[in-house]
């Protein structure tokens, strides 16, 4: 496509529920990112996939999130038992390569009540 | 660890003003400093970088230099438009890691009035 792809737009969930986020990365991009931005924590990085391996989780708050990436391409961001403070707009992005620019996609706005 | 600190927001300015969003880092080594903007309803997009002291990026009429004596990388744009109105992040990412692995600041809220 043309740009990263983030599906849902909007999510609410009661709490305890799981929930899957899903990004569609720009075609050809090998390394893939996502983030949290809410208004407490600003912007915070989560994971990072290079082709299908998170060589860095380091920004995964608890071990309710967890991420996979398939093919090289598609991502999903899951979330167990959801709580209310996991309430945020979830960010993709990805890039070409290591040095390249990445390219946000609009985010997925979750909301835990 | 790795911080950036922005300017306190929201700036509200009129059309055509002189415009500063200061930003400063935190980091061990040389990091890649970067500005991003979110305009409204849309998704981050890189506005300029710098990879190293001393450089200057610029795009958009807007510029920063990569101060590593002042561990500083200042955005600046000599006259704003309405359409700048939106929100500008500062970031850096470390040396050896990914450029999209980024440690953002909070944001600086621009308004710009006709």
């Amino acid at each position: 496509g043309a740009g990263v792809s983030q599906s849902p737009s909007n999510k609410v969930t009661e709490k305890g529920k799981d929930v899957e986020l899903r990004c569609d990365p720009i075609s050809g991009h090998t390394a893939l990112y996502w983030y949290r931005q809410s208004l407490g924590q600003g912007l915070e990085f989560l994971i990072y996939f290079q082709g299908n391996s998170a060589p860095d989780k380091s920004g995964l708050p608890s071990d309710r999130f967890s991420a996979e990436r398939t093919g090289g391409s598609v991502s999903t961001l899951t979330i167990q038992r959801t709580q209310q403070e996991d309430s945020a707009v979830y960010l993709c992005a990805s890039s070409f390569g290591q040095a390249s620019e990445a390219f946000f996609g609009q985010g997925t706005r979750l909301t835990v009540v | 660890g790795d911080s950036v600190t922005q300017m306190e927001g929201p700036v509200t300015l009129s059309e055509e003003a002189f415009l500063t969003i200061n930003c400063t880092y935190t980091a061990t080594g040389y990091p890649s400093l970067f500005w991003y903007v979110q305009y409204p309803g849309e998704g981050l997009q890189l506005l300029l970088k710098a990879t190293k002291a001393d450089d200057k990026g610029s795009n958009k009429g807007f510029e920063a230099t990569y101060r590593k004596e002042t561990t500083s990388f200042h955005l600046e744009k000599g006259s704003v438009q309405v359409s700048d109105s939106a929100v500008y992040f500062c970031a850096l990412s470390d040396p050896g890691t990914s450029y999209g692995k980024l440690t953002f600041g909070q944001g600086t809220i621009l308004t710009v009035h006709p």
